[in-house]
């Protein structure tokens, strides 16, 4: 059974950029959640994708937007980056059936 | 509402001591409380987790203690080591309404256990 892994691990990019994340689901998993966590914070929920669907989103604007896959694979995209984006991003698979949500490693973005 | 209150913010131990973490939420729709334990440069990894329909839930050396009608719980670790020096957050969420995905975390409780 493998985890949720995230990629790139580390990105550096410029103001007004946009930035494509990436994370596979842990397998049997079919539902993504998103958080962004900023340094000495909790995570903060960005929005949930089940089954190909949105479902669910948090307090973050339209330009933070994602897709997830027919394989639960699940992408994150942030366009117009401003520097309080610099952040860890984060994945968590779940299951509908057993609810725990695990962690990927996090994608640390850096906007300069 | 959808707040959980976490502390202490920080909390220093000597080894083989008690650490104590405590939370507090005001959305008595949450019924799922799990709590991370993250290392820096990490995410974070689940540690244990309780329903409201039991008071405590013990796993090896982690306790979570839940009070439903205080809205109310806590992480108890006891005999600490040096390793569980970690961030730890506490987390709410609705299961019925959200399948356990959409969590709400506290601020964290950055733990130092001296050896």
């Amino acid at each position: 059974e493998t985890g949720v892994t995230q990629s790139p691990t580390h990105l550096i990019k410029t103001r007004g950029q946009q930035v494509t994340l990436r994370c596979s689901s842990q397998s049997g998993h079919n539902t993504v959640s998103w958080y962004q966590q900023a340094l000495g914070q909790g995570p903060q929920f960005i929005f949930q994708y089940y089954r190909e669907e949105e479902n669910g989103r948090g307090n973050f604007p339209p330009r933070f937007s994602g897709l997830q896959f027919p394989n639960y694979s699940s992408e994150l995209n942030v366009n117009a980056l401003e520097l309080d984006d610099s952040a860890l991003y984060l994945c968590a698979s779940s299951s509908n059936r057993g609810g725990e949500a695990f962690f990927g490693q996090g994608t640390r973005l850096t906007v300069v | 509402q959808q707040q959980v209150k976490q502390s202490p913010q920080s909390l220093i131990v000597q080894k083989g001591g008690i650490s104590i973490i405590n939370c507090a939420y005001e959305n008595t729709a949450f019924d799922y409380f799990p709590w991370y334990q993250q290392f820096p440069g990490k995410g974070p990894a689940l540690l244990i987790a309780i329903r409201p329909d039991v008071s405590e839930k013990k796993e090896g050396r982690f306790t979570i203690s839940f009070n439903k009608s205080a809205k109310q719980f806590s992480l108890h670790i006891m005999d600490s080591q040096p390793g569980d020096s970690a961030t730890y957050f506490c987390a709410a969420s609705s299961m019925i309404y959200n399948q356990g995905g959409k969590l709400i975390f506290g601020q964290g409780t950055e733990l130092s256990v001296k050896p």
